[in-house]
């Protein structure tokens, strides 16, 4: 079934420190990713997404690192900012599906501290 | 670009009565519609994806005759809860993806409220 979290695992930085959000995927037909903000009360916001034939995307104080050996993603956040806290969750989609509908990690709660 | 509304944003109803939350793609054509339903806490679980024009295809566990979808035109896909109980109360919340895009793109999200 699609992923429910039992759980939130949180993570708390400090204002201007950098954030590291991880992600293990189990699926290795997966060959496109991407990552979610999502706020309280709100609907996901895109950040970033990645292909599987690339290892490294940049965005505005945002990196995704894809390692496939491992199957593992990252989002890296640069200089976080308050409004940076949120939920952040990754998810994947199979070429496997047509329907191209994503699977959804747990979730991880970034908590910015002045 | 790539604006997904959602309405209502909140809607609270008595047992028995059925709810319809509509979802729309503002500036795009959004081929394939999904819905999702969220609990406090949990991350997104997809309840069925739905193709404009076609029927919608349920996640394993999703009563079809309990949530209705239509997805009758490209930037308009609603989601009816019929005879709603308590147990339906969550945060219902549809993406919208264009034609050969891979990116799905979220409303809002909903707010249900089940006396």
């Amino acid at each position: 079934g699609e992923s429910v979290g039992l759980h939130l695992p949180t993570l708390s930085v400090q204002e201007g420190d950098n954030s590291i959000i991880n992600c293990a995927y189990s699926n290795s037909a997966s060959d496109y990713f991407i990552w979610y903000k999502q706020e309280s009360g709100k609907g996901p916001q895109f950040i970033i997404d990645i292909r599987s034939n690339m290892d490294k995307r940049q965005g505005q104080r945002v990196t995704v690192l894809l390692n496939k050996t491992v199957k593992h993603l990252s989002l890296q956040i640069a200089a976080t900012q308050p409004g940076d806290s949120a939920v952040y969750f990754c998810a994947e989609r199979s070429w496997e599906n047509q329907g191209g509908k994503l699977i959804f990690g747990q979730g991880t709660e970034l908590s910015v501290k002045p | 670009g790539a604006v997904v509304s959602q309405h209502p944003s909140r809607v609270i109803c008595k047992s028995g009565t059925s709810v319809k939350i509509e979802c729309r793609s503002l500036d795009f054509q959004a081929t394939t519609m999904f819905w999702y339903r969220q609990f406090p806490k949990q991350s997104l679980m997809l309840m069925a994806t739905s193709n404009e024009g076609s029927k919608a295809t349920y996640e394993q566990g999703v009563e079809k005759d309990k949530f209705l979808i239509n997805h009758a035109s490209l930037t308009l896909s609603t989601l009816t809860v019929t005879s709603a109980h308590p147990e339906d109360s969550s945060f219902y919340i549809c993406s919208a993806r264009a034609e050969s895009a891979d990116t799905q793109y979220f409303g809002p999200g909903t707010r249900l409220t089940v006396l």
